[in-house]
């Protein structure tokens, strides 16, 4: 049984650039949230996906947007990068429904904004 | 909305002593608090939480307690080894809520 998987492992980019990172979730979970990690911080919540529709939606700007597939898995785009944008981008997959349930987490993304 | 603190940023032990982070939260609905242990370049894993309704877990070597009315919570770790060495951080989220708020983490270094 596959955990959460992640794409591509790194990515470096220019400033102005877009990105799509890409998520599957553990085998019968229907929910995926992402996150951004700076270096040396805690993750932050930038939205989470149930039912292919955006659920909840952390401080993040509309350059940041998302997706989610039938078969439940996810992607993450930014547009215009920012040198700030650098950091670790981890997505997390649960079980859906009413309440929280524990997040499982795919290995992350690294991205480098030059 | 949420925020939640944590101390010490860093935190050294000799091994074979216990550690002891701490972590604060704003928001008085709040009601699962999870820990989760990120070693270097790997992702964070669930290693322990508790729910507002209990006061204190505990899972072997490793502890959380709660205290609802000061709003904080704490993660306990006995018998340090050298693979407890990683970052630590505490989270919190309200049940009607799916956005989960991290501390800033601390880093654990157990010396030999």
């Amino acid at each position: 049984d596959a955990g959460v998987t992640q794409s591509p492992t790194h990515l470096i980019k220019t400033r102005g650039q877009q990105v799509t990172l890409r998520c599957s979730p553990k085998s019968g979970h229907d929910t995926v949230s992402w996150y951004q990690q700076a270096l040396g911080q805690g993750p932050q919540f930038i939205f989470q996906y149930y039912e292919e529709e955006e659920r909840q939606r952390g401080n993040f700007p509309d350059r940041f947007s998302g997706h989610q597939f039938p078969n439940y898995s996810s992607e993450l785009n930014v547009n215009a990068l920012l040198l700030g944008d650098s950091a670790l981008y981890l997505c997390a997959s649960s079980l859906g429904g009413v309440g929280y349930n524990e997040q499982f987490f795919g290995p992350g993304t690294r991205l480098t904004v030059l | 909305g949420e925020n939640v603190e944590q101390h010490p940023s860093t935190l050294s032990v000799q091994e074979g002593d216990s550690a002891v982070i701490k972590c604060t939260y704003s928001d008085s609905a709040s009601n699962y608090f999870p820990w989760y242990k990120q070693e270097l370049g790997k992702r964070p894993q669930l290693i322990i939480d508790i729910r507002s309704n209990v006061g204190e877990k505990k899972d072997q070597r490793i502890a959380v307690t709660l205290n609802k009315t000061a709003k904080h919570f704490s993660l306990h770790i006995t018998e340090t080894q050298p693979e407890d060495s990683a970052v630590y951080f505490c989270a919190a989220i309200q049940d009607s809520n799916y956005q989960l708020i991290w501390g800033a983490g601390t880093k654990l270094i157990i010396k030999p």
